[in-house]
C-alpha cells in the first residue's frame, strides 16, 4: 500500500514568486493535516481537512496560504506571494477517521521550500 | 493550549548505552501523548503513543515511553542503542482527544540522537 507521498520534495523559488505543494494521502484517509517546519523550530499544524471540508485551518499564518482538497483526495497548498520567512519543510500527513482505525497520523517524507 | 518541551536538542550516546529523551508537557486536558521518530530523508513515524490506557507503552523498535501525570513528563527511553537508532525524535501532545482523530499535534523541538561505536 503507497503511503502519504508529496510534490515537490523540494523547491527553490524567489520571493514574490507562488509555489504549490501538493500531497496525495493514503486511500482511505478522510484526515489531512498539513504541518510545517520552519528551520530551527518546532513543527507546527497548519490546518486540517475532513474529506473535502477544512476542518480546522488555525495555524494558517497568513492569506498568502491557500490550502485545497478537490474531491476529497489529494489537496494542494499554495503560497502566493512567498516570502523568506516561508522557508521551511511542509509536511503532510493523513489518519482515518476515529472509529475507523487507530487515529495514527501518517507522515509524508515532506516538501522543502527555499525562498530566496 | 498545549506545549511540549524536550529537554536537550542533541543527545549522544554509545551504542548499547541507555537511551533517554526527555519530554514534558503542558495540557488543561487530558493528553495524548506520541513520540514520532524521523530518519533522514524520510517522513515521521510513529514510535508510540499514550491514550490514558497504561501508563507504561511500548513501542517498535524497543522503545518504551512512561506517562508520570504527578511530573508532566513522558520521556522515551530504550535500554540498548543500537546504530540504526541515530535520528530525530519529536515528542507531540494531542489537542483533540476524542475528536475527529488525533491529528492535530502540538510538537516539541525535536531531540536529535547520536550513536557512537
Amino acid at each position: 500500500e503507497a503511503g502519504v507521498t508529496q510534490f515537490p520534495s523540494h523547491s527553490v523559488i524567489e520571493k514574490g514568486q507562488t509555489v504549490t505543494l501538493r500531497c496525495d494521502p493514503i486511500s482511505g484517509h478522510d484526515n489531512l493535516y498539513w504541518y510545517r517546519r520552519v528551520m530551527g523550530k518546532e513543527i507546527k499544524f497548519l490546518l486540517h481537512f475532513v474529506k473535502e471540508s477544512k476542518q480546522d485551518e488555525s495555524g494558517m499564518p497568513n492569506n498568502r496560504f491557500l490550502a485545497e482538497r478537490t474531491g476529497g483526495t489529494y489537496s494542494t497548498l499554495k503560497v502566493q506571494p512567498a516570502e523568506l520567512e516561508d522557508s521551511g519543510v511542509y509536511f503532510c500527513a493523513s489518519s482515518q477517521l476515529q472509529g475507523k482505525g487507530t487515529g495514527e497520523l501518517f507522515f509524508g517524507e515532506g516538501s522543502r521550500l527555499t525562498v530566496l | 493550549a498545549q506545549s511540549v518541551t524536550q529537554l536537550g536538542s542533541h543527545v549522544s550516546v554509545s551504542e548499547g548505552a541507555l537511551v533517554l529523551l526527555r519530554c514534558n508537557y503542558s495540557s488543561s486536558v487530558p493528553p495524548y501523548l506520541f513520540w514520532y521518530v524521523q530518519y533522514p530523508n524520510q517522513g515521521l513515524q510513529l514510535l508510540l503513543k499514550y491514550t490514558s490506557a497504561a501508563t507504561l507503552v511500548k513501542g517498535i523498535n524497543g522503545f518504551e515511553a512512561e506517562f508520570k501525570k504527578s511530573e508532566t513528563s513522558f520521556h522515551l527511553t530504550k535500554p540498548s542503542a543500537h546504530m540504526s537508532d541515530a535520528a530525530e525524535y519529536f515528542c507531540a501532545v494531542s489537542d483533540n482527544a476524542g475528536g475527529t482523530s488525533y491529528g492535530k499535534l502540538t510538537f516539541g523541538q525535536g531531540t536529535i540522537l547520536t550513536v557512537h561505536p
